[in-house]
């Protein structure tokens, strides 16, 4: 099992272009979180999933959007980007809350944005 | 909504010794509090979680406890080692409520030599 990987590892943006950071996992697990982790400021909530088709706002949603197409992936999307976007940003997925023992997320190895 | 405040954010304690992180949260109806550790360069690992029906759980040298009545949680490691060293993050979530988990801002452990 790879487990959760993310695409790509790095990537260095100019303000108002766009891209897609994109999350797979091979855990068929039904919930998947988008997170942006910034020095002092932990790991905080952007979008989260509960299962193939649905979306949900996290902490911080302004400026970024997903979709959820397949159970397996979950895109995150700037359409046009910002220096304040800057961040690392990890991939997450669960089985889902409620399921005893399979609460735990599993995090991606991250992507590191620079945005000039 | 769920906000967790976790302190101190840094913290240095000599190896051998026992080192505390302390977080509070604001929403009573959470029942679930993980606690994940990220070394430097890497993604976070869950190490311990607790639920709101257990007031202690332990596994070897990390411990967590949990006071409902004042929504405050507690990270113990004991017998501390170099290999401790690494940024910690409590969080709270309703796992019964399909709710998000909320972070704490995270609390870099220093083992000293």
């Amino acid at each position: 099992n790879a487990g959760v990987t993310q695409t790509p590892k790095f990537r260095v943006l100019k303000t108002g272009q766009s891209m897609t950071l994109l999350c797979a996992q091979d855990m068929n697990h039904e919930y998947m979180y988008w997170y942006r982790q910034d020095p002092g400021m932990g790991l905080r909530l952007i979008h989260y999933s509960v299962g193939e088709g649905t979306t949900a706002k996290g902490e911080v949603p302004d400026g970024y959007n997903v979709s959820r197409l397949k159970k397996q992936n979950f895109l995150l999307g700037l359409e046009s980007a910002a220096p304040s976007q800057t961040s690392v940003y990890f991939c997450a997925s669960s089985f889902g809350p409620g399921q005893g023992a399979l609460d735990e997320q599993y995090f991606g190895p991250g992507t590191r944005l620079t945005v000039t | 909504g769920e906000n967790v405040e976790q302190h101190p954010s840094t913290l240095s304690v000599q190896e051998g010794d026992s080192a505390v992180i302390k977080c509070t949260y604001s929403d009573s109806a959470s029942n679930y509090f993980p606690w994940y550790k990220q070394e430097l360069g890497k993604r976070p690992q869950l190490i311990i979680d607790i639920r709101s029906n257990v007031g202690e759980k332990k596994d070897q040298r990390i411990a967590v406890t949990l006071n409902k009545t004042a929504k405050h949680f507690s990270l113990h490691i004991t017998e501390t080692q170099p290999e401790d060293s690494a940024v910690y993050f409590c969080a709270a979530s309703h796992m019964n409520r399909d709710d998000k988990i909320i972070f704490g801002k995270g609390t870099r452990l220093h083992i000293l030599p």
